[in-house]
């Protein structure tokens, strides 16, 4: 199948710096990707869908501004989390969509775990 | 709204057979996914159905009932490496995926 890579896989970070997480598709283009955070024991929650070339669309209640998110290729998007804070440390994935005839599927990366201290 | 449900949490022994039923009220429908999670790791995908009926792949199968907003993962000879937790997740009309909250299965020896 296809594969989805995220780097990195851990970081902490001392609040108020910024954290940028990398998304890429290996080994297909992918012109959606997707940004979602994780709380334990909780189910996935969306946080921007990313379209490349264009401006990613966030979901009610996600700051645009501190979330920042670029899709500069078909292969790469990425997530800064600025000026990050203790209620910020979660976990971040990424997925990517192909699109084929019929079918669509989005393909998860492994997943960045933020620690804000 | 749009909400998908399926049960906190089950729990089965190892050899036996589980369901875990997942309802949807969606926005339109491209697609039912089932998803594992082992905790602290991103979702691995299982299956998919469009198409009512079961889909079987080796010790997982999975049914779609479009016209019940009704789908099951059915799990057989359930090994302990299966304990994690099961995501459903449906494609609205927007191909967008909404999560259920994810069932936490619990094999026991």
């Amino acid at each position: 199948g296809a594969v989805v890579s995220q780097h990195p896989s851990r970081v902490i970070c001392k609040s108020g710096t910024s954290v940028k997480i990398e998304c890429r598709s290996l080994d297909f283009q992918a012109t959606t990707m997707f940004w979602y955070r994780q709380f334990p024991k909780k189910s996935l929650m969306l946080m921007a869908t990313s379209n490349e070339g264009s401006k990613a669309t966030y979901e009610q209640g996600v700051e645009k501004d501190k979330f920042l998110i670029n899709h500069a290729s078909l292969t790469l998007s990425t997530l800064t989390v600025t000026s990050a804070h203790p209620e910020d440390s979660s976990f971040y994935i990424c997925s990517a969509r192909e699109q084929r005839e019929g079918y669509n599927e989005q393909f998860f990366g492994p997943g960045t775990r933020l620690t804000v201290l | 709204g749009q909400n998908i449900d399926q049960p906190t949490e089950m729990t089965a022994t190892e050899g036996a057979i589980v369901q875990i039923n997942c309802t949807y009220q969606t926005s339109g429908f491209n697609g039912l996914f089932w998803y594992q999670q082992h905790a602290g790791e991103a979702p691995t995908f299982l299956s998919y159905n469009v198409l009512d009926g079961l889909e079987e792949k080796g010790r997982f199968s999975s049914f779609l009932s479009r016209s019940k907003g009704y789908s099951y993962l059915l799990l057989k000879e359930l090994q302990m490496k299966d304990s994690a937790s099961y995501l459903c997740a449906v494609m609205d009309s927007n191909y967008q995926l909404i999560w259920g909250a994810g069932t936490k299965l619990i094999i026991k020896p």
